[in-house]
């Protein structure tokens, strides 16, 4: 068990550009989820999957994000013309079955300048 | 919907000190409970989870116990450590119409531990 692992850790861009975060979840986990976590809060929610079915989408998910998870292995999130107001940590998690406890990965830092 | 109030940090503490982190909730349902721990530059750590009322969570020391007449879950420690020094996210899981569960966060508590 290598646990949820997440690529880059960190990541600069500039505004207008399109940035892509991968995540993989733990081995055999079939729901996995992103969150952000802006400074000085608490991750909120953005999605989900289920296998390969994109289950929910956050209202905070607007139409510039978007999130694959194709072979229901590793997942991918999009952000497309960057935002300022994107900067934050973006976070993943994985869970087995129909258990609600969540494993996290060490997360993507986002930062746009 | 539901939610997690968390106490405002920082909490400053001496090592050995005992350690309260106040966490009430909001929910329509029965959720479980939980709380997660943040190093320094790391993710989410599971400290300690409860699933039902009166139930007792602990690992590392820790301990907190799901009360639902007071919709709380205390975090406590009888005698911190510098290396307890972290974030505290005090959160609940939301079951949804679709199968899967959403994590809902307070806003965290930073521990600092003096030697």
């Amino acid at each position: 068990d290598t646990g949820v692992s997440q690529d880059p850790r960190h990541k600069i861009t500039k505004r207008g550009q399109n940035v892509t975060f991968r995540c993989d979840p733990i081995s055999e986990h079939n729901r996995l989820y992103w969150y952000r976590q802006t400074l000085g809060q608490g991750p909120e929610f953005l999605t989900y999957f289920q296998n390969e079915a994109q289950l929910e989408k956050s209202r905070l998910l607007s139409d510039r994000f978007s999130a694959e998870r194709p072979k229901g292995s590793f997942s991918t999130l999009e952000i497309q013309r960057t935002e300022q107001g994107d900067s934050a940590m973006y976070l993943c998690a994985s869970s087995l079955g129909n258990t609600d406890t969540q494993y996290f990965g060490p997360g993507t830092r986002l930062t746009v300048l | 919907g539901d939610s997690v109030t968390q106490m405002e940090g920082p909490v400053t503490l001496s090592e050995e000190a005992f350690l309260t982190i106040n966490c009430t909730y909001t929910a329509t349902g029965y959720p479980s409970l939980f709380w997660y721990v943040q190093y320094p530059g790391e993710g989410l750590q599971l400290l300690l989870k409860a699933t039902k009322a009166d139930d007792k969570g602990s690992n590392k020391g820790f301990e907190a116990t799901y009360r639902k007449e007071t919709t709380s879950f205390h975090l406590e420690k009888g005698s911190v450590q510098v290396s307890d020094s972290a974030v505290y996210f005090c959160a609940l899981s939301d079951r949804r119409n679709t199968g899967g569960f959403k994590t809902i966060f307070g806003a965290g508590t930073r521990l600092f531990v003096k030697a």
